[in-house]
């Protein structure tokens, strides 16, 4: 039962727009959500996350933001930057202890 | 930078041979955790620990074994390793202090290959 979901696997952007990533959950336990990005052969870097407060996290030309009654949550980059390009993983949690992630969106910047 | 090593990085074994790999941090972390990456499945996590001598399984654990006799090291151990293995798997601590709460921070990653 995958309790993290997103559903598009991939994504293309031109360079300079904005880039929406989607996650969908079924436990309405979680009470924290982040978003990683990971290059290839690299580990996953922490990117933002938000508490189950929040319905808006902003750090620089990130958003996130979540719908608790939809149990959805998006990561908006803006604007798209070729260094961009990388798969993007959401994860949640509740309990403090464990992390649930998604099977990851590749987003390509076009230039 | 958290602090973590993953040794080896690459490695290609055998169907039946033990394998053992190593997650090493510098920062005293309490919480750390082991998980393999594979297409389409994204990260699932095999075990974790939560002190010296604590650990407790993932979702994927069959197969696995961990240990955590010191602070900065956990293993994890294939006691058999099975072609279902090959993957690339990837330490996590949590940190504490002024990160978010429940962020973890991940290693380099290990590619593992079993013929």
């Amino acid at each position: 039962d995958q309790q993290v979901k997103q559903n598009s696997p991939s994504l293309s952007v031109q360079e300079g727009r904005i880039s929406i990533l989607n996650c969908d959950y079924t436990n309405s336990m979680f009470d924290y959500f982040l978003w990683y990005k990971k290059y290839p052969a690299e580990g996953p870097t922490f990117l933002i996350s938000i508490s189950s407060i929040k319905d808006k996290n902003e750090d620089g030309r990130f958003t996130v933001f979540l719908n608790k009654s939809a149990k959805h949550l998006s990561l908006h980059i803006v604007p798209s930057q070729p260094g961009d390009s990388a798969v993007y993983f959401c994860a949640a949690s509740f309990g403090n202890e464990k992390l649930t992630f998604g099977t990851g969106t590749r987003l390509t910047i076009i230039p | 930078d958290a602090g973590i090593t993953q040794s080896p990085r690459h490695k290609v074994t055998e169907t039946g041979t033990p394998v053992t790999l190593r997650c090493h941090q510098t920062e005293n972390h309490r919480y750390m955790y082991w998980y393999r990456q594979d297409p389409g499945h994204g990260l699932r996590l095999i075990h974790y620990s939560y002190g010296v001598k604590d650990t407790d399984k993932g979702e994927v654990s069959d197969g696995y074994s961990v240990s955590r006799s010191k602070t900065e090291d956990f293993l994890l151990t294939l006691e058999s390793a099975t072609s279902s293995q090959t993957s690339v798997y990837f330490c996590a601590i949590k940190m504490g202090g002024g990160s978010p709460p429940d962020t973890q921070y991940f290693g380099p990653g290990t590619r593992l290959t079993v013929l």
